[in-house]
């Protein structure tokens, strides 16, 4: 029944690894997102893929590559992984269809750079 | 010109009080305002929303005001209850666009 799954829920790392988090949904959603969330709650959008098109990639660091490998699914992979990654990342998708784009976001991810 | 700037920071009200956050925006391309609800440890969810072409929505206690001449709208919870205290986020996003731009967040917190 899960909309919006990601895994793992929790991520503790050192500095310099390369770490992937899984995201899927199942709600028959064209487009997928990756959010940040810093410690002070501040929602930060990453990267959109619309039918496994790339169509936002704001400015985030070369290490952090997403692939999306079909409509359901939208992975993200972290190279050398640095102290300032640590934060709440989050998965959502939207229905494009009604142009609300309402997010349905997933329960995050907390990656622990230490 | 694509901020959504949101106050307070956070909120204390007692049980049964009115709890009010406002956002406001630049870009006047933005025709789809929505408010997030976010509990610790789950992520956003879509409490309400409204599009420009009305001044006011309403569902239950939670309404929203919107003010396009100012490029302002706000969220208002009525009889607020220790249930609603959550971070809210008020959102916005572009005519045919994918991107939502989310303001900084309310942690609100009801007082029983």
């Amino acid at each position: 029944d899960t909309a919006v799954s990601q895994t793992p829920k929790y991520l503790v790392t050192q500095m310099g690894n390369d770490k992937s988090i899984k995201c899927e949904q199942n709600l028959g959603h064209d487009t997928m997102y990756w959010y940040k969330q810093d410690s002070k709650k501040f929602l930060k959008i990453m990267f959109s893929y619309n039918n496994k098109e790339l169509i936002i990639n704001e400015t985030v660091p070369n290490r952090f590559s997403p692939k999306s490998p079909d409509k359901a699914h939208l992975n993200l992979h972290i190279n050398s992984l640095e102290l300032g990654d640590s934060a709440v990342y989050f998965c959502a998708s939207s229905n494009d269809r009604d142009f609300t784009y309402e997010q349905y976001f997933g329960p995050g991810t907390r990656l622990t750079v230490t | 010109q694509q901020q959504v700037k949101q106050s307070p920071q956070s909120l204390i009200v007692q049980k049964g009080g009115i709890s009010i956050i406002n956002c406001a925006y630049e870009n006047t391309a933005f025709d789809y305002f929505p408010w997030y609800q976010q509990f610790p440890g789950k992520g956003p969810a879509l409490l309400i929303a409204i599009r420009p072409d009305v001044s006011e929505k309403k569902e239950g206690r939670f309404t929203i005001s919107f003010n396009k001449s100012a490029k302002q709208f706000s969220l208002h919870i009525m009889d607020s209850q220790p249930g609603d205290s959550a971070t809210y986020f008020c959102a916005a996003s572009p005519t045919g666009g994918f991107k939502t731009i989310f303001g900084a967040g309310t942690r609100l917190f009801v007082k029983a």
